[in-house]
């Protein structure tokens, strides 16, 4: 069936390290595929998406690149700072119905 | 755009009263809203899906009686904790789709319920 995996966390980073967060999907269509950030006690936001193999979706100075052939949309950020402290989910939507499956979320905390 | 708008933020009841979460969308119409619950420290729980016009689709082992929904306009979606117990505690979060099947979800605040 379909369904999102995700890094495991917490993550701890230092300010300004390079942030990777994995996930990989599993879909008997072509999703759409998203990273959400949800900060305490808010809900989620979207943070970027990409709708088609090879297209590379980015905000705030976080990408992520949707691999078809290795089924990944890792996120990725250069340079974090304490802002970023978060719950970061990935998310795939399906074009036929509407559903929408996440990760498990990954807690990014950054120290300074 | 796409800016749900999701109320109360947060609410504190009795236990046996009942509670009522508002979720619009506040600039596009949305045909299908989605209420999710999330446990601390963990991920979204979908509840159940929200049509507009028709009845709510719920997710297995969601108890449909206790957790009302009404889909009453493009612009609304309500979430109904009846005869509310501690264990219901949570967060609850919906969210709307601006476009069909493929499009990002846009989630409201949430709502944290605590029940006394």
């Amino acid at each position: 069936g379909d369904s999102v995996t995700q890094m495991e966390g917490p993550v701890t980073l230092s300010e300004e390290a390079f942030l990777t967060i994995n996930c990989t999907y599993t879909a008997t269509g072509y999703p759409s595929l998203f990273w959400y950030v949800q900060y305490p006690g808010e809900g989620l936001q979207l943070l970027l998406k990409a709708t088609k193999a090879d297209d590379k979706g980015s905000n705030k100075g976080f990408e992520a690149t949707y691999r078809k052939e290795t089924t990944s949309f890792h996120l990725e950020k250069g340079s974090v700072q304490v802002s970023d402290s978060a719950v970061y989910f990935c998310a795939l939507g399906l074009y036929t119905g509407n559903q929408f499956y996440f990760g498990t979320g990954t807690s990014l905390t950054v120290i300074p | 755009g796409a800016v749900v708008s999701q109320h109360p933020s947060r609410v504190i009841c009795k236990s046996g009263t009942s509670v009522k979460i508002e979720c619009r969308s506040l600039d596009f119409q949305a045909t299908t809203m989605f209420w999710y619950r999330q446990f601390p420290k963990q991920s979204l729980m979908l509840m159940a899906t929200s049509n507009e016009g028709s009845k709510a689709t719920y997710e297995q082992g969601v108890e449909k009686d206790k957790f009302l929904i009404n889909h009453a306009s493009l612009t609304l979606s309500t979430l109904t904790v009846t005869s509310a117990h501690p264990e219901d505690s949570s967060f609850y979060i919906c969210s709307a789709q601006f476009t069909g099947g493929g499009s990002p979800l846009h989630f409201g605040n949430g709502t944290r319920l605590t029940v006394t």
